[in-house]
Order: structure tokens, then C-alpha cells, then sequence
């Protein structure tokens, strides 16, 4: 089946503007996760969801950072008044933890550039 | 808080050598244990993973034994190919459901 998708694959932005990145998780995966890649680091965790519950939003960076997801689909990650600090990929992952699986998902990523 | 700490690349191979990654962990509890692999232009896919101490992970020729007593989580490969370039993360999840990643090590792999 389909896996999971970002869009857009590339955003390019001046400093000090809003974007949205967006996520559709598998279908059926009742978790999601954003985390974020700087150029030649690891993955940082950002935000997850799981079903109903409160988010853990323990990994935003600061509060221009937020997402939001619609009950177990789509998510959009939003970062106002961008910084050129926030030039990364940002992924997203979901998987089914109702099964208790641990395997996360990883979409292909969105390619944002601050200038 | 939880760490994974692995060996610096890039690490550059012949074809049929042998491949050792090193990984490390630092993480409260008993923590699962995960090697991810990004192939060129491709996403982030699961290579293998080990939930609890001594089990062995392996997937298309690559293994991992979860050591407990070392915190080790090291990858091999008795003989790669040049179509293991990618660049290879090791990861840990531990309490809570996110994922703890190393800094990433890129393979090169010379016909």
C-alpha cells in the first residue's frame, strides 16, 4: 500500500515567514511523528500524536514551532516567522501502536531552506 | 536523558569487505534498539531491530546483537555491496514512543 507522503518536497522561504509542512500518515497508523534533520546531524524528535490523546510536544524547539493533526490523518507542521536556523528536512513517521509495534514510517521528507 | 552515539563516517569499503558500525546507547530502562538506512534520494526505511537484551537483528545480510551489558548496538556485514552506500542511523526508543537517533554514518562502497 502507499507509504507516507510530505509535501511539498522542497520549500524555499525568506526569513521571517510563515510555512506549512504537511503529512499523510498511512492509512490505519494511529501514531505520528515529526522529527527534524539538520545538515549533518541526527534526527531530532519534534512532536507526536497518538489517536485522541494529548500530543507530546516535548521537542518543539520554541513556540513558533506547532502542528496539528485530524483525528488519525493528515498533520501540518507550522513554523511562523522562520529563521534561518530552521533550514532542515523535516520527517515524518507514523506507525500502528495498537499492535504494539515499535517500527516507525518515514515519509521522504520536506526540504526547507531559509534564506 | 537517552543518547546513541555512533562511530564517525564517512567509511569507505571495497566490495566483499567486512563492515562494522559501532553504536553505543545511554537510556533509562530497557530500551528497543533500531538501525535505520537512507539509500540516495530515498527515505529513512527500518533496516532491523531488537527489543530486549542478547536478541539479533538481521535483515538482508546485515546483523545486530543487542548487548545489554556494553550498551552496544554495532552493525555488520560479512561482505557489502556497492548498493549499500547509504547512510546508516542508529536508534533507540525507550520510555515514551520517539525515537532517539545517532548522528548518522555514511558507507561508501568501491566497485
Amino acid at each position: 500500500g502507499a507509504g507516507v507522503s510530505q509535501s511539498p518536497s522542497n520549500k524555499v522561504t525568506e526569513k521571517g515567514k510563515d510555512v506549512e509542512l504537511r503529512c499523510d500518515p498511512i492509512s490505519g497508523h494511529t501514531a505520528l511523528y515529526w522529527y527534524r534533520q539538520r545538515l549533518g546531524q541526527g534526527l531530532e524528535f519534534l512532536i507526536y500524536f497518538q489517536g485522541n490523546s494529548a500530543p507530546d510536544k516535548s521537542g518543539l524547539p520554541s513556540d513558533r514551532f506547532s502542528a496539528e493533526r485530524t483525528g488519525e490523518s493528515v498533520s501540518t507542521l507550522t513554523i511562523q516567522r522562520t529563521q534561518q536556523e530552521d533550514s532542515a528536512v523535516y520527517l515524518c513517521a507514523s506507525s500502528y501502536q495498537l499492535a504494539g509495534g515499535d517500527t516507525q514510517y518515514f515519509g521522504p521528507g520536506t526540504r526547507l531552506t531559509v534564506l | 536523558g537517552d543518547s546513541v552515539t555512533q562511530m564517525e563516517g564517512p567509511v569507505t569499503l571495497s566490495e566483499e569487505a567486512f563492515l562494522t558500525i559501532n553504536c553505543t546507547y545511554t537510556a533509562t530502562g530497557y530500551p528497543s534498539l533500531f538501525w535505520y538506512v537512507q539509500y540516495p534520494g530515498e527515505g529513512l526505511q527500518l533496516l532491523l531491530k531488537a527489543t530486549k537484551a542478547d536478541d539479533k537483528g538481521s535483515n538482508k545480510g546485515f546483523e545486530a546483537t543487542y548487548r545489554k551489558e556494553t550498551t552496544s548496538f554495532h552493525l555488520e556485514k560479512g561482505s557489502v555491496q556497492v548498493s549499500d552506500s547509504a547512510v546508516y542511523f542508529c536508534a533507540l526508543k525507550s520510555s515514551g514512543d520517539k525515537l532517539t537517533f545517532g548522528t548518522g554514518t555514511r558507507l561508501a562502497v568501491r566497485p
